[in-house]
């Protein structure tokens, strides 16, 4: 089993649309959680670190369940320039810097 | 500010040579680390330095690869001799001394690795 798990898509949507992610985890030890945006070819980003409370930045939303393990990105009115893959990434050991990514799922966003 | 870079972009080679893959980190940044991306499969951790101690390199696959960091500012990986299944995507990464766990990692643009 992998430690994250993603659907990897394609989502294709409108523009406008919202559209949600899922990913899992399975080490509950697990502190601290990320989306990161890659797109074609290039280098990860980081979108957005993932608290425990939730958080927002402008058209995105993350949130975080601890208890089921389970992490979430909605994206609101979705752009053309949105199109790209969504990365989960947490980084599961305490102590350790490493991060753990999912496959990533890719994010379509039509005319 | 300059990001994180790396050099070569691509590399091709063939099985049993050697390569070396260089990055730079941003600067002032003291922790450093290489992932790799094998096709069809997730971004992997392979090491992480802090300046120029290895603190973790529970992700390197074997002992062809060799990662150093000498004066801890750039890093080199070699892979001797390479194989087959070492093709993919060499990223590095770096970030902040003093932080926790939501340090921000920022990636390097990869070296695309190809043995033939």
């Amino acid at each position: 089993r992998k430690e994250v798990e993603q659907d990897p898509g394609p989502f294709n949507v409108p523009e406008g649309a919202t559209v949600a992610f899922n990913c899992t985890y399975s080490n509950s030890a697990s502190q601290s959680f990320f989306w990161y945006r890659q797109d074609c070819r290039k280098e990860p980003k980081l979108l957005m670190s993932v608290y425990s409370s939730g958080n927002e930045d402008g058209r995105f939303t993350a949130q975080l369940n601890r208890a089921s393990q389970y992490i979430s990105l909605l994206i609101r009115d979705s752009k053309l320039s949105d199109s790209a893959t969504y990365l989960c990434v947490v980084n599961s050991d305490t102590g350790r810097r490493a991060l753990t990514f999912g496959s990533g799922t890719r994010l379509q966003v039509q005319p | 500010e300059a990001g994180v870079t790396q050099f070569p972009s691509h590399s091709v080679i063939e099985k049993g040579q050697t390569v070396t893959l260089r990055c730079d980190p941003i600067s002032g940044h003291d922790n450093l680390y290489w992932y790799r991306r094998v096709m069809g499969k997730e971004i992997k951790f392979l090491l992480h330095f802090v300046k120029e101690s290895k603190q973790d390199e529970s992700g390197m696959p074997n002992n062809r690869f060799l990662a150093e960091r000498t004066g801890g500012t750039y890093s080199t990986l070699k892979v001797q001799p390479a194989e087959l299944e070492d093709s993919g995507v060499y990223f590095c990464a770096s970030s902040l001394s003093a932080g926790g766990p939501y340090d921000e990692q920022f990636f390097g643009p990869g070296t695309r690795l190809t043995v033939l």
